[in-house]
């Protein structure tokens, strides 16, 4: 059982440059978030997924987009990379309770490192 | 002690102590809180969790209180081990639209000294 697996783990890109990011869970959880962690800082949420085929905005949606096309994966893509986007990218997901959302603990994947030059 | 939105704190202790790890939270709405562990290189990981329904929960070495008259949640950790070393998170979920969203705290670090 993997949990949560998040490709590639660390990535150079130049200014201009586009890429995805590919989360997969295998716990068959409805909800899937991507964070950011930069450093000193807590996570901050990009955008987020309540099931197959919905995404929404978190805190920080700007310059991203994402894709959940099938419920175990989630996809995040940098559509022209900016050094403000050099950062530590984290994926989670969770289960949900019933239709009143989810109260239960995220599982993480251990991150992708992606640098802008 | 850390708020859900502070510069990192620090906290260093001797092997064999306790420690406390604090966080404030803003939302008196929020219900549900977890503590996570991030060790260096790796993803947060669940420690414990609480609702808003109990002020106390224990876990193995573990506990969470939780004040919700002042907003506090705390972290304890008995006999703290170089292991537990760490950048520890408090999560608070709070709803919105319908979907509970959790907002995480900028973490405090534990420095285990053997």
């Amino acid at each position: 059982n993997a949990g949560v697996t998040q490709t590639p783990k660390f990535r150079v890109l130049k200014t201009g440059q586009s890429m995805t990011l590919l989360c997969a869970q295998d716990m068959n959880h409805e909800y899937m978030y991507w964070y950011r962690q930069d450093p000193g800082m807590g996570l901050r949420l990009i955008h987020y997924s309540v099931g197959e085929g919905t995404t929404a905005k978190g805190e920080v949606p700007d310059g991203y987009n994402v894709s959940r096309l099938k419920k175990q994966n989630f996809l995040l893509g940098l559509e022209s990379a900016a050094p403000s986007q050099t950062s530590v990218y984290f994926c989670a997901s969770s289960p949900s309770l019933g239709g009143v959302g989810s109260n239960q603990p995220q599982h993480f994947g251990d991150g992708t490192r992606l640098s802008i030059l | 002690g850390e708020s859900v939105g502070l510069h990192l704190p620090t906290l260093s202790v001797q092997e064999g102590d306790n420690s406390i790890i604090n966080c404030a939270y803003s939302n008196s709405a929020s219900d549900y809180f977890i503590w996570y562990k991030q060790e260096s290189g790796k993803g947060p990981q669940f420690i414990i969790d609480i609702r808003s329904n109990m002020d106390k929960r224990q876990g193995q070495r573990v506990t969470v209180l939780l004040n919700k008259t002042v907003k506090h949640l705390s972290l304890q950790i008995a006999a703290t081990q170089p292991g537990d070393s760490a950048v520890y998170f408090c999560a608070e979920n709070r709803g919105s639209g319908g979907s509970y969203i959790p907002t995480f705290g900028r973490g405090t670090s534990l420095i285990v000294h053997p």
